[in-house]
């Protein structure tokens, strides 16, 4: 049973470019979650998604940051018009209902 | 709203002696608690987590954690550290139906000297 996946796992990005990063959750997982990690800082709630529904997305900017979780294919979280700010591992993690939280390794977004 | 902080964001033992890491909590609930350890370059693993009952919780990799209500602690301790421990840990605290929100303190760093 393959763990959560996240590609890519490294992007660079020039300013004002999009982002897109992409989780699969593990199978038979129905919620996910995305965090994100500044250097030398804890991890961040960012967004709680379900099949095609956000259920918390109190941690997300109001700007330029969006998430989404289709009812077939990966949740993408999709940043536009990227910042140097913007640099930061960008970690999944998925649970089946709301249970355990299984993390992913992260996409490592570098914003020249 | 919840917090999280680990006071120390360094810790440096040597191999063979025991660690203590310390976690302080706010939230206005009874907590959901949990500790996660990363690798450099990995994702998180839960070591472990407390959701009721035994205040002192067993995880894996020899770690465990003590529930102190009166102090709004949850300290993850090992008798003693193998060289593979060094790793960045991470406390957190859950909200939700589950706990499953997580809201992570700023981590410590530990390393360990032969």
């Amino acid at each position: 049973n393959a763990g959560v996946m996240q590609n890519p796992r490294h992007l660079v990005r020039r300013r004002g470019q999009e982002a897109r990063l992409r989780c699969s959750p593990m199978k038979g997982h129905s919620h996910v979650y995305w965090y994100r990690q500044l250097p030398e800082e804890g991890l961040k709630f960012m967004v709680y998604l379900q099949k095609e529904n956000i259920i918390d997305e109190s941690g997300m900017p109001k700007e330029r940051f969006s998430a989404e979780f289709p009812k077939e294919g990966p949740s993408i979280l999709r940043i536009q018009q990227v910042v140097r700010g913007d640099s930061a591992a960008y970690f999944c993690a998925s649970s089946e209902n709301t249970g355990e939280l299984f993390f992913g390794e992260g996409s490592r977004l570098t914003v020249l | 709203a919840q917090s999280v902080t680990q006071p120390d964001i360094h810790i440096t033992v040597s191999e063979g002696a025991s660690l203590e890491l310390r976690c302080n909590y706010s939230y206005g609930a009874t907590p959901y608690l949990f500790w996660y350890v990363q690798s450099p370059g990995q994702g998180l693993q839960l070591l472990l987590k407390y959701f009721s009952g035994d205040t002192l919780v067993q995880g894996i990799k020899g770690f465990e954690a003590e529930f102190k209500r009166s102090q709004s602690s949850f300290n993850l301790r090992k008798p003693s550290v193998h060289w593979s421990d060094a790793a960045e840990y991470f406390c957190a605290v859950g909200r939700g139906n589950a706990g499953n929100m997580l809201t992570f303190g700023g981590g410590t760093r530990l390393m360990v000297k032969p």
